[in-house]
């Protein structure tokens, strides 16, 4: 298995508070991704990033930021947590991106968050 | 811009039947297309990939999928289900291209009826 690890794998939170997902990578994989998974809405790319302090939003970024300050992690930010960002989200990792040669994402095991 | 449909949210066979699990997309340009499977509780792994080497991709676990550019679909097919099977699948699209992103299906359950 690919060397991803996300922290916390569950949190509970409050309306209005911060959060911040960790994703942890030992492969030396250029691009990481963050998506979340809703019942009938499959995964959606939320941020991307394309090496150290390179990103881009996804479809869903609003409410969300990144940061990529070294190869390996790769941060992700609820500046103020709602409801409607309960989810399960999950970090991705590939080696090339789009049409490369060895695009393949690999997957972390999630993090279950709950917003009340 | 590109994009991916799954046509069947659910898909129930019995063990020991074959199983398709339908996939269109749409894309701008030469397309990637992959199928990930989801257990439940699991991340997702990566069952096959298509990238115009051949039209006939085998996977893990034998399955396998059909690329098909004048129906453009990308379904995913298996000769005998068995009861591990039974997981969620996603199509997924990908494009050679710097603002194109990886778009993935909305996803399609399989139960295996004993």
């Amino acid at each position: 298995d690919a060397g991803i690890t996300q922290s916390p794998r569950h949190k509970v939170t409050e309306t209005g508070t911060p959060v911040t997902l960790r994703c942890h990578q030992t492969e030396n994989h250029r691009y990481m991704y963050w998506y979340r998974q809703d019942p009938g809405h499959g995964l959606r790319l939320i941020h991307y990033s394309y090496g150290v302090k390179d990103t881009d939003k996804g479809e869903v970024s609003d409410g969300y930021s990144v940061s990529r300050s070294k190869t390996e992690d790769f941060l992700l930010t609820l500046e103020s947590a709602t409801s409607s960002q309960t989810s399960v989200y999950f970090c991705a990792i590939s080696e090339s991106g789009t049409g490369g040669t060895n695009e393949k994402l690999f997957f972390g095991s999630g993090t279950q968050l709950s917003v009340l | 811009a590109q994009s991916v449909t799954q046509l069947d949210s659910h898909v129930s066979v019995s063990e020991g039947t074959p199983v398709l699990l339908r996939c269109n997309y749409s894309s701008s340009y030469s397309p990637s297309l992959f199928w990930y499977v989801q257990h439940p509780n699991k991340g997702l792994q990566l069952l096959l990939k298509y990238t115009s080497a051949a039209t006939l991709v085998k996977g893990i676990n034998g399955f396998e999928a059909e690329f098909k550019k004048s129906e453009t679909s990308f379904h995913l097919t298996k000769p005998s289900a068995h009861m591990s099977d039974a997981a969620e699948y996603f199509c997924v699209v990908s494009a050679p291209s710097r603002d194109d992103k990886i778009i993935f299906g909305k996803g399609t359950r399989l139960h295996i009826l004993p």
